[in-house]
């Protein structure tokens, strides 16, 4: 049972241009969440998504960020318009249950913008 | 809004020594949980605590969670080099979305052999 798997792992992209982040959950996890870590910092909540649907986004920044989970295919986590603070680590996990359940984290996306 | 505070930011320490981090939250916890995460890794989930007083163990690794359900440590045992890495609190706040976990901004650990 492969992990959770996150494409690319490292991403460039001069400021202006769009950055696709793409995360496939663990097999049999309909849950996903994303999360954003800066250097020397914990993680923040972006998203949490099921199959389809937008759960919680209250962690999300108003603008340029969007995700989505299709009925089929990886979650992708689209940010428009990059700008320098949004160099960061973005982290996928996923998990089976919705609630009170460990989650399983990708390997992340090192995002640099340029 | 609601914060968990973790400290200390770093810890420094001989192999063999203990370390401990401690976590706090600003408001009661449905569940609290801890992740380590290796220089360039990834976190990986450690443990979960759910019930007010809760104590769990992990060989070397002790865990414990507040009767007020609004903090938490991590205490670890004649540390070795393996141990190195930073250690998160992640709590999941009453009514919140299992998503919506607060993480602490983690406790770098660095053993010297």
């Amino acid at each position: 049972n492969a992990g959770v798997m996150q494409n690319p792992r490292h991403l460039v992209r001069r400021r202006g241009q769009e950055a696709r982040l793409r995360c496939s959950p663990m097999k049999g996890h309909s849950h996903v969440y994303w999360y954003r870590q800066l250097p020397e910092e914990g993680l923040k909540f972006m998203v949490y998504l099921q199959k389809e649907n937008i759960i919680d986004e209250s962690g999300m920044p108003k603008e340029r960020f969007s995700a989505e989970f299709p009925k089929e295919g990886p979650s992708i986590l689209r940010i428009q318009q990059v700008v320098r603070g949004d160099s960061a680590a973005y982290f996928c996990a996923s998990s089976p249950l919705r609630q009170e359940t460990e989650a399983f984290f990708g390997q992340g996306t090192r995002l640099t913008v340029v | 809004g609601q914060q968990v505070m973790q400290i200390p930011q770093y810890q420094h320490v001989q192999e063999g020594e203990d370390f401990t981090t401690y976590c706090n939250s600003s408001t009661t916890l449905s569940n609290i949980q801890w992740y380590k995460q290796r220089p360039g890794g990834h976190p990986v989930f450690l443990i979960q605590l759910v019930k007010s007083g809760e104590v769990k163990k992990q060989k070397r690794l002790t865990f414990q969670f507040g009767e007020a359900k609004k903090n938490s440590s991590l205490h670890i045992t004649a540390t070795q080099t393996t141990d190195v890495g930073t250690y998160f609190c992640a709590g999941l706040p009453y009514g919140g979305s299992q998503g919506n976990l607060i993480f602490g901004k983690g406790t770098k650990l660095s053993v010297k052999p």
